[in-house]
């Protein structure tokens, strides 16, 4: 059946650093992704969305990139921080569900 | 930060008995979903709502009900908890029907012994 997942479960990076985090996902119908941000104790938090009509985005410190061929997913952040140490998720949509389906994260570990 | 207000945030309760947990919203956002959270699995929706009284249900909602009587309240209820609805229980809201952008409650943790 169709899955959102994540390649890494656990991320360290060196503070300045870049990071990426990825994520697959295997229903080819999805057409609408999404990351999310999660710290400890708190509720996810929206960070970056993309539609399949697109292969990249840019926001904030964040870069999202969309493979439909390899159905991939990455969420780049350019110089890390010790406030973006927190688990991320990414969650994807299409036209025939109506609500997103989230994967089961990335543990972002940022080093001092 | 989107007015959100989950209640209780912690829950502690024995296998059998009722619980229901509160959502409240002062956005006005006409959906609301709730989810749950567990080590391995992500989120999981259990139940969703576009509107007052129009409800469905989402991918884990045996053991669970919902209700929605007001635009900012939407209840969610487990008539007789199990320990395998241990769990931890979120909120979200979101303005329109096809974004992914929900806004989240801080969670309430359950514990069903």
């Amino acid at each position: 059946g169709e899955s959102v997942g994540l390649h890494l479960p656990t991320l360290s990076v060196q503070e300045g650093d870049n990071s990426i985090i990825n994520c697959a996902y295997s229903n080819s119908a999805s057409d609408y992704f999404i990351w999310y941000k999660q710290e400890s104790g708190k509720g996810p938090q929206f960070i970056i969305d993309i539609r399949s009509n697109m292969d990249k985005r840019q926001g904030q410190r964040v870069t999202v990139l969309l493979n439909k061929t390899v159905k991939h997913l990455s969420l780049q952040i350019a110089a890390t921080q010790p406030g973006d140490s927190a688990v991320y998720f990414c969650a994807e949509k299409n036209t025939g569900r109506r609500a997103l389906t989230f994967g089961s994260g990335t543990r972002l570990q940022v080093q001092p | 930060d989107a007015g959100i207000t989950q209640s209780p945030r912690h829950k502690v309760t024995e296998t059998g008995t009722p619980v229901t947990l509160r959502c409240h919203q002062t956005e006005n956002h006409r959906y609301m979903y709730w989810y749950r959270q567990d080590p391995g699995h992500g989120l999981r929706l259990i139940h969703y709502s576009y509107g007052v009284k129009d409800t469905d249900k989402g991918e884990v909602s045996d053991g669970y009900s919902v209700s929605r009587s007001k635009t900012e309240d939407f209840l969610l209820t487990l008539e007789s908890a199990t320990s395998s609805q241990t769990s931890v229980y979120f909120c979200a809201i979101s303005e329109e029907k096809n974004t992914g952008e929900l806004f989240f409650g801080e969670g309430s943790r359950l514990t069903v012994l």
